[in-house]
């Protein structure tokens, strides 16, 4: 079994351009969770989504940032417009339908570096 | 607001030694705590969940306690080896319908051999 994956692992940006991180969840997993991780700081929660739907995003910044899981396909964590603060590694964790919560599978991350 | 935090942030010991990572949570209404072990360039992998009803979990070299009372909770390595090179993270769960996990900012464990 695959676990989560994420693509690109490392992606290097301009500040100005736009940024697209894909996760593929745990076959059969329908809710998806993203989280950023700053420089010598802990996994910050950004959004949770379940298919085609947006459940919880308390933790996404106002502006520049958008996620989606659309019903066929990868879940995106879009960032427009990126700046230098936006340098991070972002996970990507995901669940079954079923399940808890807290058990929680993480990809490998991406790591964005805006130069 | 339930914050998570982990002393010390890095550990140098020398194979074979016993060693305790501390986590600290400033809420003491939490649903349960994961220490999950995270590899350079990789994901994250959970070691131990401890429920609030419980005190301690085991598997294998690891021990992990859990004083919810006072906010604590410990990772015991024993004899530890290379291979235990990481960093462990400590995360808790607020409440059975919350949605993320609230981690610590990790301790970086470095095994000499």
């Amino acid at each position: 079994n695959a676990g989560v994956m994420q693509n690109p692992r490392h992606l290097v940006r301009r500040r100005g351009q736009e940024a697209r991180l894909r996760c593929s969840p745990v076959k059969g997993h329908s809710h998806v969770y993203w989280y950023r991780q700053l420089p010598e700081e802990g996994l910050k929660f950004m959004v949770y989504l379940q298919k085609e739907n947006i459940i919880d995003e308390s933790g996404m910044p106002k502006e520049r940032f958008s996620a989606e899981f659309p019903k066929e396909g990868p879940s995106i964590l879009r960032i427009q417009q990126v700046v230098r603060g936006d340098s991070a590694a972002y996970f990507c964790a995901s669940k079954g339908p079923l399940t808890p919560s807290y058990e929680q599978y993480f990809g490998p991350g991406t790591r964005l570096t805006v130069t | 607001k339930q914050e998570v935090t982990q002393i010390p942030a890095a550990l140098s010991v020398p194979e074979g030694e016993n060693l305790v990572l501390n986590c600290s949570f400033t809420d003491s209404a939490i649903y349960n705590l994961q220490w999950f072990r995270q590899d350079p360039g990789k994901g994250l992998t959970s070691l131990l969940l401890i429920q609030s009803s419980q005190r301690e979990q085991t598997s294998g070299r690891l021990n992990a306690s859990l004083d919810k009372s006072s906010g604590r909770s410990t990772l015991y390595i024993a004899a530890s080896q290379p291979g235990d090179s990481a960093t462990y993270l400590c995360a808790v769960f607020t409440d059975q319908a919350g949605t993320a996990l609230i981690f610590g900012k990790g301790t970086t464990l470095s095994v000499s051999s």
